[in-house]
């Protein structure tokens, strides 16, 4: 499995864009990259993913480098109940996910 | 069901007792996974189950771990002799794997404390 560097923790004002980057220089040809995020006392919950691509969904946005050595999960407008622990997991579809230490993202107002 | 459910929401349970955790996958979800969470620590992946193959149980702790799971359906994680350091949030999570748009569901998961 590819391993990933994350920023422990980031503030971000509320309404303002959170850009949340990833490193994983080691991630293979066919890996995705999964990006979660653990709100307190709760499980954890499904954001986006990608290949090559850049996606969007209504929660997020995901930038990969062309090399795809690292990604960058941006919020738009973030609010305070995007606070959460958020996770970036490089996987093969289907596999299972290994969880590192994510990033603490403190949205403030 | 919409989500994926376990049960019991918590349990205390005192060393050296057995406990079994319950995970209700959503229907048709083929893979089911098992994951801990210790306080304040990132989730630690436990077993994983893919429709009939052979599970993957390489994340067990210890043999006093174990976890079935019927067909598609319910799955089971079993604890014996738990210990103190077994106090952690169990967490279960399914997945539908042709489906490429929503990755993991995760329960809200099982808070076990061994006292």
């Amino acid at each position: 499995d590819a391993k990933t560097t994350q920023p422990p923790s980031m503030d971000c004002a509320e309404g303002r864009a959170a850009n949340l980057p990833c490193n994983h220089s080691t991630i293979s040809g066919n890996e995705y990259v999964y990006w979660y995020r653990q709100i307190h006392s709760q499980g954890p919950q499904y954001i986006i993913h990608g290949l090559k691509n850049n996606e969007t969904n209504e929660m997020a946005s995901l930038i990969i480098t062309e090399d795809r050595k690292s990604s960058t999960l941006i919020l738009p407008h973030a609010t305070l109940r995007d606070t959460a622990v958020y996770y970036c997991l490089p996987g093969f579809y289907g596999n299972k996910l290994v969880f590192g230490a994510g990033t603490i993202l403190r949205v403030k107002s | 069901g919409a989500g994926v459910s376990q049960s019991p929401s918590n349990k205390v349970t005192e060393k050296g007792k057995d406990v079994e955790l319950r995970c209700d996958p959503i229907s048709g979800h083929t893979a089911l996974y098992w994951y801990r969470q210790r306080l304040g620590q990132g989730l630690e992946f436990l077993i994983y189950f893919q429709g009939n193959s052979a599970p993957d149980k390489s994340g067990l702790p210890s043999d006093r771990f174990s976890a079935e799971r019927t067909g598609e359906s319910v799955s089971t994680l079993t604890i014996q002799r738990t210990q103190q350091e077994d106090s952690a949030v169990y967490l279960c999570a399914s997945s539908l794997r042709q489906d490429a748009n929503y990755g993991y569901t995760f329960g809200s998961g099982t808070r076990l404390t061994v006292v």
